[in-house]
């Protein structure tokens, strides 16, 4: 079975601050996706990255960078010098398999970042 | 381009009435999902289709739920009759190509049902 777990629950940090976002994933397979979703309050959950099980480079887009580490079964998420604009819920997803992309995702972590 | 559309954003019923959510997705996309978001977890997959055939529908509890997608275009889940536990977001996702876990989910701002 797979699973995604993301301990925190929620962060609260101060603007400026940078922030990691933790995610442990189980699988047996070889070949799976992880991914990362930012929900703000409006609801909608908006694309960040995805990653293959076979790419372990770590990967930067402006102040967001992931860290994939098999060796750990970890995906974790930085945001560096993090806005008000950041404060969402973040999901931590993984699909499996070369087939079908059935999304299996964590519980989420609030972060909240205040002026 | 225009975003996965959903409709209404927000529903209040009593217990035992029949509601029904509306999902346009991305022109061009065949594949639609529907989610089931809980208060304070992830989404959860209720059912899948592709183009107008449903493809995946294990998780939908079958005895008061059910889905449509007529012309495999627009969507509507319905839910007949609420519960008190059915009140949660209902997500609506779509993706371009069928298969294949690279594809990425475009996701609606989803449906707050609360049910009295």
């Amino acid at each position: 079975a797979q699973k995604v777990t993301q301990a925190q629950t929620e962060i609260s940090v101060v603007e400026k601050e940078d922030v990691t976002l933790d995610c442990v994933y189980e699988t047996r397979d070889t070949t799976y996706y992880l991914f990362w979703y930012k929900q703000p309050p409006s609801g909608e959950l908006v694309f960040l990255i995805r990653r293959n099980s076979f790419d372990e480079q770590n990967e930067i887009s402006g102040r967001y960078s992931w860290n994939f580490q098999k060796s750990t079964s970890s995906f974790n998420f930085t945001i560096t010098a993090s806005q008000v604009v950041d404060s969402a819920v973040y999901f931590c997803a993984l699909s499996v398999g070369t087939g079908f992309q059935k999304l299996v995702f964590g519980t989420g972590t609030r972060l909240l970042v205040s002026p | 381009e225009a975003g996965v559309v959903q409709s209404p954003r927000y529903k209040i019923i009593e217990k035992k009435q029949p509601v029904a959510f509306w999902c346009n997705p991305i022109s061009g996309h065949n594949t639609l999902y529907w989610y089931l978001q809980n208060l304070g977890q992830g989404p959860e997959l209720l059912i899948r289709y592709e183009n107008e055939e449903a493809v995946d529908d294990s998780q939908l509890p079958k005895d008061r739920f059910s889905a449509e997608r007529l012309k495999g275009v627009d969507s509507t889940l319905k839910i007949q009759p609420a519960e008190l536990g059915d009140s949660a977001v209902y997500l609506c996702a779509s993706s371009s190509i069928a298969g294949g876990p690279s594809n990425e989910q475009f996701f609606g701002p989803g449906t707050r049902l609360t049910v009295l």
